[in-house]
């Protein structure tokens, strides 16, 4: 069974404060794996898709790095408008739907 | 590009009646939605597939008779929620893939408050 377990649950950092966000995952054939952001009371905000191990993809701030089993999401001297939450999902083979993770919750602090 | 709409953003009705959510795909044209529910601090869980002329496909212990969706184009998909009840109070979220893309495009959300 598809299995997508993300930590930690909430962190807070400071301005500034680089950190990673872990997405550790069991897939029966992994067709790809998404990062989101979600701002409270919005739908979720597509970030990145990666599809094979070391493979890595930037944005701004934000890089994510895929292996074999989990997924990172480094963020570099973080904002606070950088604070939401962040998704991982992951899509089978064969499959056309998404299976999230409950998200990590950053809050940046000024 | 690729951005999806929902409507309404709010919504408030009393126990026992019914409730349409409309999910639109603005500039891109999409045979396949995807309706999920999501309760506070939890993630998004798939209630179905809607499919464009043909019926949906719905998640283990997803009730279809209750969550009605129609595909009545390649750009609106429509969730209703019948006979509601204050458990079906929750936030609905629809997504659409563009074609030849593996991610989904997120609609910002309805909120179902039933009393």
């Amino acid at each position: 069974e598809d299995q997508v377990t993300q930590s930690p649950e909430a962190l807070r950092l400071q301005e500034g404060e680089s950190s990673s966000l872990n997405c550790s995952y069991t897939v029966s054939g992994l067709r790809g794996l998404f990062w989101y952001r979600q701002d409270p009371g919005k739908g979720p905000e597509f970030l990145f898709t990666l599809y094979s191990a070391g493979e890595e993809k930037e944005k701004e701030r934000l890089k994510a790095t895929l292996t074999k089993k989990e997924s990172f999401l480094h963020i570099t001297a973080p904002k606070p408008e950088d604070s939401a939450t962040y998704l991982c999902a992951v899509q089978a083979s064969g499959a056309n739907n998404l299976f999230f993770g409950t998200g990590t919750r950053l809050t940046v602090i000024p | 590009g690729a951005v999806v709409s929902q409507h309404p953003s709010r919504v408030i009705c009393k126990s026992g009646t019914s409730v349409k959510i409309e999910c639109r795909s603005l500039d891109f044209q999409a045979t396949t939605m995807f309706w999920y529910r999501q309760f506070p601090k939890k993630s998004l869980m798939l209630m179905a597939t809607s499919n464009e002329g043909s019926k949906a496909t719905y998640e283990q212990g997803v009730e279809k008779d209750k969550f009605l969706i129609n595909h009545a184009s390649l750009t609106l998909s429509t969730l209703t929620v019948t006979s509601a009840h204050p458990e079906d109070s929750s936030f609905y979220i629809c997504s659409a893939p563009q074609a030849g893309r593996d991610e989904q495009f997120f609609g910002p959300g309805t909120r179902l408050t039933v009393l």
